[in-house]
């Protein structure tokens, strides 16, 4: 099971572009690069999920290099309400996710 | 239902005593997980149903904790003998799990946060 490493926390301005990058080394195969979006007592929340290049939706961009060792999720112009946990998670489709989430990225956005 | 529902929302025991934690999925998904948080860490993977096959117990801490799920919908966490450091945020997640849906990620519950005195 592919292990993720993020920075533990970052701190950014309302509308500024935050990148938050993942480094996953051992990832195998046949994994997807998942990130999740975490509140205060609340569950986890799908953000985007890449298998390789780019891609992009609604809330955010996850751009993979070739290699696929790491992953950075992108969030253009930030808003207070984006502080949160973000996790990179790395792992097979169909098989769920064994792999420990980790602490993941507190992302505080300031005023 | 229109997404996962966990019940209790907040959860108070003594130590010893057995608790247990109800995850309702979302309708149709076949993929259910557990998984613990504690104050400030990450997720830790419990326990995964898939369909009808024989749950992936490997992230279960301990044989105080089982899980089981009835007729492929709702599912219980129970944990037997409770200990302090069983004390955490209880979270659930369905899926519609199989090939080619794997742009819908996984749903999860608000989460049951049990404290165990």
């Amino acid at each position: 099971l592919a292990k993720t490493t993020q920075p533990i926390s970052m701190d950014s301005y309302e509308g500024q572009e935050v990148n938050i990058t993942c480094s996953h080394n051992n990832i195998a195969t046949n994994d997807y690069i998942t990130w999740y979006q975490q509140f205060p007592s609340q569950g986890p929340r799908f953000i985007i999920q890449g298998y390789k290049t780019k891609v992009t939706n609604e809330v955010a961009s996850l751009f993979i290099p070739a290699d696929r060792k790491s992953s950075t999720l992108s969030l253009p112009r930030v808003s207070l309400s984006d502080t949160a946990v973000y996790y990179c998670l790395v792992g097979l489709n169909t098989g769920g996710f064994k792999t420990i989430f980790g602490a993941g990225t507190r992302l505080f956005v300031k005023a | 239902g229109a997404g996962v529902s966990q019940s209790p929302s907040n959860k108070v025991t003594e130590k010893g005593k057995d608790v247990e934690l109800r995850c309702d999925p979302i309708s149709g998904h076949t993929a259910l997980y557990w998984y613990r948080q504690s104050l400030g860490q990450g997720l830790e993977f419990l326990i995964y149903f898939q369909g009808n096959s024989a749950p992936d117990k490997s992230g279960l801490p301990s044989d105080r904790f089982s899980a089981e799920r009835t007729g492929g919908s709702v599912s219980t966490l129970t944990i037997q003998r409770t200990q302090q450091e069983d004390s955490a945020v209880y979270l659930c997640a369905s899926s519609l799990g199989g090939q080619g849906f794997w742009n819908y990620g996984y749903t999860f519950g608000s989460g049951t946060r049990l404290t165990v005195v």
